[in-house]
This record gives structure tokens, C-alpha cells and sequence, in this order.
């Protein structure tokens, strides 16, 4: 299962609201997870299940869809938000990572 | 706290070898899958391998099927992966992570900080 994400990189100010979206080659359920990596760190869970978010990640964090699309929005970016955004389809072998898309500043 | 470290990076030639290790902590270990990721440098995030919590069912990316061995030791909390015939394109941060699930949900969480394996002559 191919995942595209789009775009795959975007510029953002401060403040701004931001929208990734992921689309599935066939469907997957909400079989869908949202990563956030920073430079030089390990991947982090923001979202699984699609929409469900991860304890401990702020409510600016928000996912939607099932099937093939899906989003994920970050009401108003915040300094520490800009970094590098994946999708995972957890929905069959083998699984698949989005290509990523990258958040810079404006 | 939940926690995983992997060792056994470094620098390998060419159709040589290497196994990478991850230890699992603060969690009942045998209970989970657990899985490897890896990530060229520059580039995005690639599955590699996953394992069932009792060991007996593995899965594996094409591009590693016949040359890569994910194994794990309960009693050590530990994760393998042997990596054979290595290639340049292996060359990577790989990082292990713990599959968790549920009834219609499962994500990886959390990550190990990664080891780099590099592949040259």
C-alpha cells in the first residue's frame, strides 16, 4: 500500500493553521498514524487510529479521515512544531511510511 | 517510563554483516510485536522488519526479504536484527520501536534513538 503525502514540504508562520494530507493507495481503515520528527531526534507518535491523540500531545494536534484520506492539522503552529511530519499505514504487511512532509518557517 | 536502546551500529563493508540490538524496559516485553525502521540520511522513513510478541510470526520489507533476520529473547527483553549481503542501500539509522494495538488501532510507540549502521569500503 503506497501512501503520498502532500505537499511534501511547506512554509508556515507562527500562528498559522497547517493542513498534511495522506492519501492510501487502497483503504486502510483508520489504520493510520501521524509521526512528528524533529532534526537529529528519533520519530514521534502524535495520532493514531486516524484521530486519536497520543497522550501528552497538545490538542493543536488534530487527525481526521478513514478509507484512503486522511489529514493532519495543526490549528496554530507553534515555534516547536516546524519539523518533519510522516504517515504510517498500519493496516497490512508491508507497512508503509509516507514520504514526509517538511514544515519550515515562513 | 517506557524505554528502548539499541546498539551494535557501525561500519561495515560491503556484503558483510552485522546484528543490531534493542532493549526494552519498563514494559512486559514479551506482550508486544516489536519492530525495526530504518532512514538513509536525508531521506524518509522506511519499515524494515516486525516481529510477533512470542516470536513466531516475523515480517519483512522487500528490499531486506533473504538477507535481514529479525529475531527477539523474551528473557533478555531484547530485540535482533541480523543484517546480511549488506549492501551501500542499507546504509541508515535504524531504529526500533514497540508496536502496540488494539482492537481497531495499532501505531509504534516509542521509538529507540537509533544506531547507525553504515555500509562502505
Amino acid at each position: 500500500i503506497q501512501l503520498t503525502q502532500s505537499p511534501s514540504s511547506l512554509s508556515a508562520s507562527v500562528g498559522d493553521r497547517v493542513t498534511i494530507t495522506c492519501r492510501a493507495s487502497q483503504g486502510i481503515s483508520s489504520y493510520l498514524a501521524w509521526y512528528q520528527q524533529q532534526p537529529g531526534k528519533a520519530p514521534k507518535l502524535l495520532i493514531y487510529a486516524a484521530s486519536t491523540l497520543q497522550s501528552g500531545v497538545p490538542s493543536r494536534f488534530s487527525g481526521s479521515g478513514s478509507g484512503t484520506d486522511f489529514t493532519l492539522t495543526i490549528s496554530s503552529l507553534q515555534p516547536e512544531d516546524f519539523a518533519t511530519y510522516y504517515c504510517q499505514q498500519l493496516n497490512s504487511y508491508p507497512l508503509t511510511f509516507g514520504g514526509g512532509t517538511k514544515v519550515e518557517i515562513k | 517510563e517506557v524505554q528502548l536502546v539499541e546498539s551494535g551500529g557501525g561500519l561495515v563493508q560491503p556484503g558483510g554483516s552485522l546484528r543490531l540490538s534493542c532493549v526494552g524496559s519498563e514494559f512486559t516485553f514479551s506482550s508486544y510485536s516489536m519492530s525495526w525502521a530504518r532512514q538513509a540520511p536525508g531521506k524518509g522513513l522506511e519499515w524494515v522488519s516486525a516481529i510477533s510478541g512470542s516470536g513466531g510470526s516475523t515480517y519483512y520489507a522487500d528490499s531486506v526479504k533473504g538477507r535481514f533476520t529479525i529475531s527477539r529473547d523474551n528473557s533478555k527483553n531484547t530485540l535482533y536484527l541480523q543484517m546480511n549481503s549488506l549492501r551501500a542501500e542499507d546504509t541508515a539509522i535504524y531504529y526500533c520501536a514497540k508496536f502496540n494495538g488494539a482492537s481497531s488501532s495499532r501505531w509504534f510507540d516509542p521509538w529507540g534513538q537509533g544506531t547507525l549502521v553504515t555500509v562502505s569500503s
